[in-house]
């Protein structure tokens, strides 16, 4: 079985500075990972995926994330904060397979402050 | 490419009625949909997958008498709610995948908005 775990519920920054949105996962074997977001009411955004190749994966909107095996990490990272990334942000753990299940984080929210 | 539609995007019923929703692969054959459901301010809970022309897989705990899911064609699946009831009141979501260049990511709808009064 595989799980994420999302260390905060609630992130707030000022526009203009860095990002950092924390994800450990677990897994039995070498995971599929992703990053969505959610605008409120809106459906989901993929923001960018880890699928076994590069380590560092860089995503939409400047979003870019680090897969670090010995860590258990995909922390999710952007060096300027912009007002329109104010969301709730869910990193996804894959299972195997064809009808391969997504299992969510619980969530993070940011807000990005004048 | 690789849009999903669902319809409606809100609803709203009374009590003890059925209320279906459309989950629509615009521009790919979708091998796989799945239902979530979203209470707010939670994450996605997985309710069923299903794969086209046969009966759905539901998670543990989902009622499947309740959430009836048909996946008629590679294109549409359908989630009826019946005989709601106001703690069915949620978000809704669904997402299609297929298995083209051996990547089965999955595609999410918009969501629906189900409130039950």
């Amino acid at each position: 079985a595989q799980s994420v775990t999302q260390l905060d519920s609630h992130v707030s920054v000022s526009e203009g500075t860095p990002v950092l949105l924390r994800c450990n996962y677990s897994s039995s074997y070498s995971p599929s990972l992703f990053w969505y977001v959610q605008h409120p009411n809106k459906g989901l955004q993929l923001l960018l995926k880890y699928t076994s190749a590069a380590t560092l994966v860089k995503g939409i909107n400047g979003f870019e994330a680090e897969f670090k095996k010995s860590e258990t990490s995909f922390h999710l990272t952007k060096p300027s904060a912009h007002m329109s990334d104010a969301a709730e942000y869910f990193c996804v753990v894959r299972g195997r397979g064809t009808a391969s299940k997504l299992t969510f984080g619980t969530g993070t929210r940011l807000q990005v402050t004048l | 490419g690789a849009v999903v539609s669902q319809h409606p995007s809100r609803v709203i019923c009374k009590s003890g009625t059925s209320v279906k929703i459309e989950c629509r692969s615009l521009d790919f054959q979708a091998t796989t949909m799945f239902w979530y459901r979203q209470f707010p301010k939670q994450s996605l809970m997985l309710m069923a997958t299903s794969n086209e022309g046969s009966k759905a897989t539901y998670e543990q705990g989902v009622e499947k008498d309740k959430f009836l899911i048909n996946h008629a064609s590679l294109t549409l699946s359908t989630l009826t709610v019946t005989s709601a009831h106001p703690e069915d009141s949620s978000f809704y979501i669904c997402s299609a995948s297929f298995t083209g260049g051996g990547s089965y990511e999955q595609y999410f709808g918009p969501g629906t908005r189900l409130t039950v009064t």
